[in-house]
This record gives C-alpha cells, sequence and structure tokens, in this order.
C-alpha cells in the first residue's frame, strides 16, 4: 500500500532553534499534503495544507511566518519550525493521498514528536 | 467550520466487553472516516461510510452512518488488548481536508 515517510521521528532542540521535518510520498505522487499537529491527549489539528508549486495554504490561528512549509516536488513536502520555543513541543503529523484521487483515505507519516527546551 | 464531537472522551473496559463511540455532528456530513490510532502512533485509516443509514463490518468492528448523515458510531464486539488505542472519526471537507472529532481513548483491563 501507499506509504508516508516523515523524518525526523524525533527531535530535541534548544528554544530558540529552528527545526525542519521532512515527509516524503515514496510510491506516489502527491500534489497536496497535510500538516496537522497533536498535543498530548488531544486531537489532531490541522495546521496547513501543502501544495505543489504553490504557496501553502494555513489554518487560522497557525502563524505562517513560524510555520514555513515548502513542497517543491510531488513527493516531498517540510515543515519548519522557526524559533521554536517550549510552547511548540508536540507531535508534527504529515498526510497525503496519491494524486488524482479524491475521496478515501489519507496516509499518514510516521509523525514527529517536537520537544523544544 | 464545521465540528464533528465525539464521545466519550474516554474509555476503560475490561478485555472481552464491548465498546461503542459516538460522532455527532449539527448539520449534514458528507462523508464520515474512521481512524485508530495506537499509543505513540500514527493514526491509521479503518473506513469510510457515504451512504445515508450504511453499515460496515470488520470482523469485530461494526460501523454505522445515520439516517440523517448526522451521527456515526463504531462499535467493538469482545474488546481484545489489541483494540488499545484512540479511535478518531473524521470528515472530509472540500477536496481532501480532514477536520477531526476530539477522539476516544480506549483502554482494556486483561
Amino acid at each position: 500500500g501507499a506509504v508516508v515517510s516523515q523524518h525526523p521521528s524525533w527531535v530535541i532542540c534548544k528554544s530558540g532553534t529552528s527545526v525542519k521535518i521532512e515527509c516524503r510520498s515514496l510510491d506516489f505522487q502527491a500534489t497536496t499534503m497535510f500538516w496537522y499537529r497533536q498535543f498530548p491527549k488531544q486531537s489532531l489539528m490541522l495546521m496547513a495544507t501543502s501544495n505543489e508549486g504553490s504557496k501553502a495554504t494555513y489554518e487560522q490561528g497557525v502563524e505562517k511566518d513560524k510555520f514555513l512549509i515548502n513542497h517543491a516536488s510531488l513527493t516531498l513536502s517540510t515543515l519548519t519550525v522557526t524559533s521554536a520555543h517550549p510552547e511548540d513541543s508536540s507531535f508534527y503529523i504529515c498526510s497525503t493521498k496519491p494524486r488524482g484521487t479524491f475521496a478515501g483515505e489519507l496516509f499518514f507519516g510516521e509523525g514527529s514528536r517536537l520537544t523544544v527546551l | 467550520g464545521q465540528q464533528v464531537m465525539q464521545i466519550p472522551q474516554y474509555q476503560h473496559v475490561q478485555e472481552g466487553e464491548d465498546f461503542t463511540t459516538y460522532c455527532n455532528s449539527s448539520t449534514t456530513l458528507s462523508n464520515i472516516q474512521w481512524y485508530k490510532q495506537r499509543p505513540g502512533g500514527h493514526p491509521v485509516f479503518l473506513i469510510q461510510l457515504v451512504k445515508s443509514g450504511e453499515v460496515k463490518k470488520q470482523k469485530r468492528l461494526t460501523f454505522q452512518f445515520g439516517e440523517a448523515k448526522k451521527n456515526s458510531s463504531l462499535h467493538i464486539t469482545a474488546t481484545q488488548t489489541t483494540d488499545v488505542g484512540t479511535y478518531f472519526c473524521a470528515e472530509s471537507q472540500g477536496a481532501q481536508k480532514l477536520v477531526f472529532g476530539q477522539g476516544t481513548r480506549l483502554t482494556i483491563n486483561p
């Protein structure tokens, strides 16, 4: 089945540094990727929609200058948490589905657990 | 935007007991998807329901979509320890965007 790979699985960084998370679709092309954030024991909250070759669409309340999204190819989207602070510590998960499909399941990456000290 | 409300937030059962989680919306849902997230893991797709009154089964799991397409349920018969995790309902909004319910965390006493 379709596989979405996310890297790194976990990262610990100092406050003020930037962290980049990669999301790759391994066996299909994805024009759209979704980035979710999940705090402990809470639901998944959509942060932004990443579109290949164009600007990402951010959900209300998500700072686009803090969470930089780049979708330069049909198989790779990156999320950069800039100047990370402890409150940004969370589980970040990407998801997507094969290009051209409309309905049906989303495939999720394994997630990246960020801890900001 | 539209939200789906999911209850209960937590459920603890003895192994072998049944389990049900419910999702409700104040407006008509275009479809409903169900996902399972194991502790420390990522969501995994279980099923999608589209039709009014639809019922689908996967072994011990039964999924229902209400006649008015405003509610859905997931029922697990005779739970096993492998059923532990958080179950989320989600609605597709637009082309591919998913909006998740709050999730129901299931824990099981062996």
